[in-house]
């Protein structure tokens, strides 16, 4: 079964750096691509990142462009996200992805980890 | 930046047929998927590459993209179906950024 766990989540002040992690199990992590998706409080879905097998294709939403840094080490089946500079605007559940490729769908998703920003 | 829009709620009576509508410049020569969103869950996917179901997922659920709408079409709805949905793209257009659109809430009657 594939299982996806996110972690590292917490409440941080404006300005500061957070660290998620995603480990993956249940499948072959480095022959999938791996994504963050966001969801504010009440709110919809926001791709904010994604990351190729190999790392060698990443990509980000300009609202994080700049600010956060998606990696990946395949030896650890673990997915991260490097989140700097946090806004405000940042709080949200964080989820993990599977995708077939860099650009395909998100299937399965992890459960979340919340992701609070304030002073 | 690329936008896609659905209508933010649809309501259908159990037995009926929803049909949930993402709207987007020239979407059908994208690829479009389709996730559910139940309250206090993940996302799930129900529709791929437009009009495909992942395993596990009812032939209930269907869709397809043609012109600048794509649907999601939800036969013999059934009260678990109420959730939302939320159509998804990649924007070639922006360094291949994903878009989602808002999110439809289905409300089964």
């Amino acid at each position: 079964e594939v299982q996806l766990v996110e972690s590292g989540g917490g409440l941080v002040q404006p300005g500061r750096s957070l660290r998620l992690s995603c480990a993956a199990s249940g499948f072959t992590f480095d022959d999938y691509a791996m994504h963050w998706v966001r969801q504010a409080p009440g709110k919809g879905l926001e791709w904010v990142s994604g990351i190729s097998w190999n790392s060698g294709s990443i990509g980000y939403a300009d609202s994080v462009k700049g600010r956060f840094t998606i990696s990946r080490d395949n030896a650890k089946n673990s997915l991260y996200l490097q989140m700097n500079s946090l806004r405000a605007e940042d709080t949200a559940l964080y989820y993990c992805a599977k995708s077939w490729m860099v650009r395909g769908w998100f299937d399965p998703w992890g459960q979340g980890t919340l992701v609070t920003v304030s002073s | 930046s690329y936008v896609l829009t659905q209508p933010p709620s649809v309501s259908v009576a159990p037995g009926q047929t929803a049909r949930i509508t993402c709207g987007g410049n020239n979407i059908g020569s994208k690829s479009v998927h389709w996730y559910q969103q139940k309250p206090g869950q993940a996302p799930v996917l129900v529709v791929y590459d437009d009009s495909d179901r992942p395993s596990g997922i009812p032939e209930r659920f269907s869709g397809s993209n043609s012109g600048n709408t794509a649907t999601l079409t939800i036969s013999r709805v059934e009260a678990g179906d109420e959730a939302d949905y939320y159509c998804q793209v990649w924007d070639s257009s922006s360094d291949h950024q994903g878009v989602f659109g808002g999110g439809t809430k289905l409300t089964v009657l």
